[in-house]
């Protein structure tokens, strides 16, 4: 089966940096993404690393390591609105032709003043 | 809205009750998927659509009965749930590239007493 873990809980200031890290356990690998859900809202598409090394978008950069079964999503200059909880997934080869994503238990971000 | 719709947003139904759940996209994806989400817990995966095929049951119990008619479409049927199913269930759709991610839904917050 799969399994990911995360730190349940972060806490940064306004303008500071903070890394979230996930390491998971899985067969048939395919990749690690990162969401961003809000409270009471959807669950959105951050970012996804396929092969080791770091994936920059914006403020946002996400790291994979696959030898280690380890990756990191790093998110600069915070801002209040990055409050939400971040989820880790890894995708894998589903039955059939469809991939699936298994998530992490989410860490929540609180980003203070 | 972020191109995956789900009605309706808000549920309470009784233990004897019947209800569906409806979820819509129109953004050309082939994948479609029924999430639930609980209190301090992952996202767990429940279903998945390719191609209006079922390619995946997680082990999701038989009072859940999905149904997809068409790539853009799909239903979640309950009956005779139990307070533990209270739950936020969240729809995603997909491409079926690897490296693109999950649109999700805002997803049902549903009570059952």
């Amino acid at each position: 089966g799969q399994s990911l873990e995360q730190p349940s809980e972060v806490t940064a200031v306004e303008g500071a940096i903070v890394q979230i890290n996930c390491t998971y356990q899985t067969s048939g690998f395919y990749g690690l993404s990162w969401y961003q859900q809000h409270d009471g809202g959807a669950p959105t598409f951050l970012s996804y690393n396929a092969l080791d090394g770091l994936e920059e978008t914006g403020r946002f950069s996400s790291f994979l390591s696959r030898s280690d079964s380890y990756g990191y999503l790093l998110l600069q200059e915070l801002q209040m609105k990055d409050s939400a909880s971040y989820f880790c997934a890894v995708r894998d080869r589903g039955t059939g032709t469809a991939s699936k994503l298994t998530f992490g238990t989410g860490t929540r971000l609180q980003v203070t003043l | 809205e972020t191109g995956v719709t789900q009605t309706p947003r808000h549920l309470v139904m009784g233990m004897t009750n019947k209800k569906s759940l409806k979820c819509e996209q129109h953004l050309g994806h082939n994948a479609m998927y029924w999430y639930k989400q609980s209190a301090k817990k992952p996202l767990e995966l429940m279903f998945v659509y390719n191609f209006k095929e079922q390619t995946e049951n997680n082990s999701v119990p038989s009072r859940f009965s999905p149904e997809c008619p068409n790539s853009s479409h799909l239903f979640l049927h309950l009956h005779t749930l139990q307070p533990e199913d209270s739950a936020l269930y969240l729809c995603a759709s997909s491409p079926n590239d690897r490296g693109l991610g999950y649109t999700f839904g805002s997803g049902t917050r549903l009570t059952v007493v």
